[in-house]
């Protein structure tokens, strides 16, 4: 009963250096989401996948790629990480049309 | 303006107490709501959708005011498991996405 899955949990990088944060989802969704969040922010939409094979940008993209390998898996790609990219980010996944979104436990991002 | 906007407290309040929070939306072609509960360093967890007028689910009530575009949660004999911060967001009209405000700490204290 695994729900959404990320991966790592937490991680700390150097300023310029590349990772990739992971999310599975085994609820059969469609839709996928990253958010970051970050104090007094709320959380804000990075990128989503409405379906396997489409993707689309965000509220604040600028910084980040991403990719649905399948159906189950979608990552976020940040390429030269700035400190300004330190937040938590949360993975979601939806059926698709319907607002009820289910999270990932999230990654704690620091970027030194 | 703020696509999604609420007050971010703290609201403090004795257990047993009433407590109501508000959200305002901006966009007026928006057709469904929801509000999540968020634990200190957790993800976030679906507490109640509002699609209409309102909805109640034990101790708590949704409603949706269209003319003022706003929506409110109302927490009735509040107990100490009720502190978290609550979060609500706009579905809009785009397929499955949300737009969130920032959130709303509530404390109960003893």
């Amino acid at each position: 009963n695994a729900g959404v899955t990320q991966t790592p949990k937490f991680q700390v990088l150097k300023t310029g250096q590349s990772m990739t944060l992971q999310c599975a989802q085994d609820m059969n969704h469609n839709s996928m989401y990253w958010y970051r969040q970050d104090p007094g922010m709320g959380l804000r939409l990075i990128y989503y996948s409405a379906s396997e094979g489409t993707t689309d940008k965000g509220e604040v993209p600028n910084g980040y790629n991403v990719s649905r390998l399948n159906k189950r898996e979608f990552s976020l790609r940040l390429e030269s990480a700035a400190p300004s990219q330190t937040s938590v980010y949360f993975c979601a996944s939806s059926e698709g049309g319907v607002g009820t979104q289910h999270f990932g436990d999230g990654t704690r991002l620091s970027i030194l | 303006r703020k696509e999604v906007e609420q007050d971010p407290g703290p609201f403090n309040v004795p257990e047993g107490a009433t407590v109501a929070f508000n959200c305002t939306y901006s966009n007026s072609a928006s057709q469904s709501f929801f509000w999540y509960r968020q634990d200190c360093r957790k993800e976030p967890k679906l507490l109640m959708s509002v699609y209409s007028s309102g909805n109640e689910d034990g101790r708590f009530t949704a409603q949706l005011n269209r003319a003022s575009q706003y929506i409110s949660l109302l927490i009735r004999d509040s107990k100490l498991s009720d502190s978290a911060t609550y979060l609500c967001a706009d579905g809009g009209t785009s397929y499955g996405k949300l737009t969130f405000g920032q959130g709303t700490i509530l404390t109960v204290h003893p």
